[in-house]
Parts: structure tokens; sequence; C-alpha cells
């Protein structure tokens, strides 16, 4: 099946530095990127959706100038967390939709993000 | 490694129908979710559920957790258009979470 890369997959930064994380679709083309947060024992959310060369669409209540996502190419989105503090330390998840089937959603395998 | 098994896998129902969607899990469920994505959209968070024999409602939709606590229903009253799309049930395993593969749910006027 297709597969989805994140990158890194741990990180660990101090507050008040960028952090960036990398998705990529490994074998197809992925018009559109979504990028989730979970918190600890708690549901993914919807933070935003990415298509490729347009600006992304933010979920209410999530900030588009901490969380800057760019998706420049169809096998690749990226998620900047700016300035990071310690409430943004979470566990991001990206998914990508197949060019070639527009309701089949693979996700990757998620980035720890810890933010002393 | 658990493993989250969704039936059916597609649905086709009458509008104003009943229906029921289920989610067994190979293994404990110690938080499972329910979401539901429609084509080519993000998955939207719609219930957790985490004690056994825990149910939980929102307009038209009701889910369920088993008392042993490895199998969830999903259950839909008097079926509308905008219920269709993909429901999805989620884990959280050892180190990531858990999908079901998605149950496409279709609801004919």
């Amino acid at each position: 099946g297709a597969v989805v890369s994140q990158h890194p997959s741990r990180v660990i930064c101090k507050s008040g530095t960028s952090v960036k994380i990398e998705c990529r679709s490994l074998d197809f083309q992925a018009t559109t990127m979504f990028w989730y947060r979970q918190f600890p024992k708690q549901s993914l959310m919807l933070m935003a959706t990415s298509n490729e060369g347009s600006k992304a669409t933010y979920e209410q209540g999530v900030e588009k100038d901490k969380f800057l996502i760019n998706h420049a190419s169809l096998t690749l989105s990226t998620l900047t967390v700016t300035s990071a503090h310690p409430e943004d330390s979470s566990f991001y998840i990206c998914s990508a939709i197949s060019r070639a089937s527009s309701y089949e959603q693979y996700f990757g395998p998620g980035t720890r993000l810890t933010v002393t | 490694s658990q493993e989250l098994e969704q039936s059916p896998q597609s649905l086709i129902v009458q509008e104003g129908k009943n229906l029921t969607i289920n989610c067994t899990s190979s293994k404990t469920l110690y938080g499972l979710y329910w979401y539901k994505q429609k084509y080519g959209e993000g998955l939207i968070f719609l219930m957790m559920l985490q004690k056994g024999g825990e149910e939980k409602s929102h307009e038209k939709i009701t889910a369920k957790l088993d008392e042993k606590k490895q199998q969830s229903s999903l259950h839909i009253t008097a079926s509308q258009p905008s219920h269709a799309g993909i429901y999805l049930c989620g884990a959280d395993g050892a180190q990531k979470l858990v999908f079901g593969q998605g149950t496409r749910l279709t609801i004919n006027p």
C-alpha cells in the first residue's frame, strides 16, 4: 500500500526555537495532505489541510502564524512550529490523499515533539 | 500488535433508516476513537470511549464500548445524506495510532 513518511520521528527543542517536520508520500502523488495533533490519551485533532501549490486551510483555533505549513510539491509537506513553547509538546501526524484515489487517506508514523 | 477490524467495509442505506458499524480489536482497548471522513477531507473526531460499557451520543450518532473493551459499535438513527462518508475507528497502539480500515457509508435519498 501507499507509504507516508515523517521526519524526524522524535525531536526535542528548547523553548523559543522553531522546529520543522517533514511529511513525504513515498510512492504516490498527494494532492492533499493533512496535519493532525494528538495529545496524550486524546483524539487526533485536525490542524490544517494542505493542498499542493496553495495556502493551507487551518481549523478554527489553530494559529497559522505559529504552525506554518508549506506544501511545495506533490510529495512533500512541511509543518514548522515557530517559537515553540512547552505547551506545543505533542504528537504530530500527517496524512496524505492519493491523487489516484481521492478518498483513501494514508497516515505517517508521527513525530513526537518535546519542548523544554 | 493491535489490530482493528471494521465491519461492514461499505454500507448503502436508504435515507431515514438506522445503521450500525462495528469495530473489533485484537486486544483490550484503552481508548477507542471514532472519526468521520468526508471524501477528500481530513478526519473529524466524533467520540472517544474509554470505560467498559460506556455509551456516548452526539445528535443522531451513538457509540458504545462493550464491557470487555474489545468491541465498539457506532449507531446512526434516522440517517441523513449528511451522514455519508467514511467512518474510522482508531485506538492507541504500542507506539502509534492504529486505525480500522474504514466503513464507507452511502445514503440513498
